[in-house]
This record gives C-alpha cells, sequence and structure tokens, in this order.
C-alpha cells in the first residue's frame, strides 16, 4: 500500500517570503500522480498543483513550484511571494496510475500560517 | 465553474438517528468518491464507485454506512445508526480518467451528540 508523510504539522512564513513544504511517498509503482491541495478554513479542498510522475520536468502555477524527485520518492511545495491568502492546511496527496480513477491517498498535512 | 456540490453543509443530530448525505458530482465525471475527515485519521476513503458501479467500499463500516448512486447526478452516503465516532467532515469528490484530478465538494460537517 501507498503512504504519504508530511513530516511538517506546522510552518510559519512572513509575507512576501518564500517557504518549502515537504512530502515523501512509499510506492512500487512507477507511474502515479501527486498532487498539492489546500486547505483554508473554509474547509474547501482546493488543488494547488500536480504531477505526472512520467514528467522530469518539475511543475509550476504561477507562485507555487514542486521539487520533484522520483528516486528519493520527495515532492515539495514551494510558494513564492507568499501572500496572507496562503495560509491553510495543505496535502500532499498520491494517486496511482494503474486504475484509471483510483483513490487519493493524503498525508497528515501542514498547517501554514502567514505573518505579516 | 463545475462544481461538487454537497448538502447540507452543517449537521447536527443525536446519536441513533439516520444521516443522508448528499452530492451531485460535476456533469461528465463518472467517478465518485466519498472521503471522511477527522483530527486522528486525517482524510480516509470510505467508498468510490464509477459509472455509478461501487468499485471500493472497504473503507466503510459495513454494518451502518450505505453508499448508493441512484443516478449519475446523486450520490447518497447514509449512516444508520449514527454514533458520536462518526462525527467529522464528509467530502464527496468527482473525476475522470488519467490524470485529471478529483474535484472536492465544500463537505458536509457532521456533528453527533
Amino acid at each position: 500500500a501507498q503512504t504519504v508523510t508530511q513530516s511538517q504539522p506546522e510552518m510559519s512564513v512572513q509575507e512576501a517570503e518564500t517557504v518549502t513544504l515537504s512530502c515523501t511517498y512509499d510506492t512500487s509503482e512507477s507511474d502515479y500522480y501527486l498532487f498539492w491541495y489546500k486547505q483554508p478554513p473554509s474547509r474547501q479542498m482546493i488543488l494547488v498543483i500536480r504531477q505526472e510522475a512520467y514528467k522530469q520536468q518539475n511543475a509550476t502555477e504561477n507562485r507555487f513550484s514542486v521539487n520533484f524527485q522520483k528516486a528519493a520518492k520527495s515532492f515539495s511545495l514551494k510558494i513564492s511571494d507568499s501572500q496572507l491568502g496562503d495560509a491553510a492546511m495543505y496535502f500532499c496527496a498520491y494517486r496511482s496510475a494503474l486504475n484509471t480513477a483510483s483513490k487519493l491517498t493524503f498525508g497528515t498535512g501542514t498547517r501554514l500560517q502567514v505573518t505579516l | 465553474d463545475a462544481r461538487v456540490t454537497q448538502t447540507p453543509r452543517d449537521k447536527v443530530t443525536e446519536m441513533g438517528q439516520e444521516v443522508t448525505m448528499r452530492c451531485q458530482p460535476i456533469l461528465g465525471h463518472n467517478t465518485v468518491f466519498w472521503y471522511r475527515q477527522t483530527m486522528m485519521q486525517g482524510l480516509e476513503l470510505l467508498a468510490y464507485f464509477r459509472n455509478r458501479a461501487p468499485l471500493d467500499d472497504s473503507g466503510m463500516p459495513k454494518d451502518r454506512f450505505s453508499a448508493e448512486m441512484p443516478d449519475a447526478t446523486l450520490a447518497t452516503l447514509k449512516i444508520q445508526p449514527s454514533e458520536p465516532r462518526d462525527s467529522a467532515v464528509y467530502f464527496c469528490a468527482s473525476g475522470t480518467k488519467g490524470n485529471q484530478p478529483q474535484h472536492f465538494g465544500d463537505g458536509t460537517r457532521l456533528s453527533i451528540l
């Protein structure tokens, strides 16, 4: 079974600074997808960014980028120019590509605080 | 933007009562997932459907939980009888194939007194 580990329960960053959230996973599969979801206090689950394991290029979405290290099974999220609206829980998630629409396996989350 | 719609947003009821949560997936999405979020267990899959057929409900307590898709526009999750330990946020998500992400509803916050 796949597992996802987020070792940082809480992180803090000053506005306009950069922060990196860590995620590692364990799998025996070679083809899979990785995601970062954001959950603000409103409890919505909002997709931040996704990465296909077969792609070597790291995904980017505006201020959000990932550092995907397949051999190390690491998938960290970098938030640049942090904004107050970035404060939320961030969940790393894994999904197998073997099944066309399989479940997400989530990490335990990292709570990000953004300070002035 | 197309959205997954969940009702009710919040539900408070007494132990032993039946609870029904509803989900309208995004039109065209053929896969529907039910997740539960608690402080202790985090986010965990309860059940999921593809083309309305149940594919995996191994995460669901069978004696009190049931999940169905009466039609392509409605998924339901029922708890009968409810217990205080069922208190959680229940999310519905829908998706399609391949690398397309799952889209989540806003969740139902369930409190069993």
